[in-house]
């Protein structure tokens, strides 16, 4: 099955802990993003990635950091994460030329304390 | 930059209930348009779009026509469902540079009740 996958889907932490939140595609996809989305903001574009070690900013980069070491993973990382970062992020993939045609991953739900 | 525009709701509706969300965008030429729609503790899905002017996208008995006169794009269904309560997100692409994605709206909450 074509999927997004993201883990955790629920965490809850303390400020200035380094997290990783874990994306997954099995679709081949060379294009990858990550978006948070916040009550009355909709989804705020953080991160995209246009293939294997390319990656770019987004709307909302600050505070976070991604790579992308293989095709499959886009891992997003909060170095010390603060209580302004406490949202719902969601992981999606895409293939070239459909950039319209986004897949997108269940959701995890952060919250920083 | 680009934007989108769209009421937020929660928009309440009884069931067979005919169904109007609207979205309105800023943007620069006529871009593609979409909707996107989250159910309940899932990831977006995009629902339909339209890639030029005058187009109308339709899929799962929902319906959009893209009217550049208007800047408009508004989202439609004849009789709605329960199963229709979710989250919608009207989204055009990012624009400029090397940018990727979407821009989406803020979301409109339709609740429907049996």
């Amino acid at each position: 099955e074509a999927q997004v996958t993201q883990n955790p889907r629920y965490l809850i932490t303390v400020t200035g802990k380094k997290l990783t939140v874990t994306c997954s595609q099995n679709m081949n996809h060379e294009y990858m993003s990550w978006y948070r989305q916040d009550p009355g903001l909709g989804l705020r574009q953080i991160y995209y990635s246009m293939n294997v070690e390319v990656t770019d900013k987004g709307d909302v980069p600050e505070g976070y950091k991604v790579s992308r070491k293989e095709k499959r993973n886009f891992p997003l990382i909060l170095e010390s994460p603060s209580p302004n970062q406490t949202s719902l992020y969601f992981c999606a993939s895409r293939p070239t030329g459909r950039f319209y045609e986004q897949y997108f991953g269940p959701g995890t739900r952060l919250t920083v304390t | 930059g680009d934007s989108v525009t769209q009421m937020e709701g929660p928009v309440t509706l009884s069931e067979e209930a005919f169904l109007t969300i609207n979205c309105t965008y800023t943007a620069t030429g006529y871009p593609s348009l979409f909707w996107y729609v989250q159910y309940p503790g899932e990831g977006l899905q995009l629902l339909l779009k339209a890639t030029k002017a005058d187009d109308k996208g339709s899929n799962k008995g929902f319906e959009a026509t893209y009217r550049k006169e208007t800047t408009s794009f508004h989202l439609e269904k004849g009789s709605v469902q329960v199963s229709d309560s979710a989250v919608y997100f009207c989204a055009l692409p990012h624009s400029g540079g090397g940018a990727d994605g979407l821009t989406f709206g803020k979301g409109t909450h339709l609740i429907i009740q049996p």
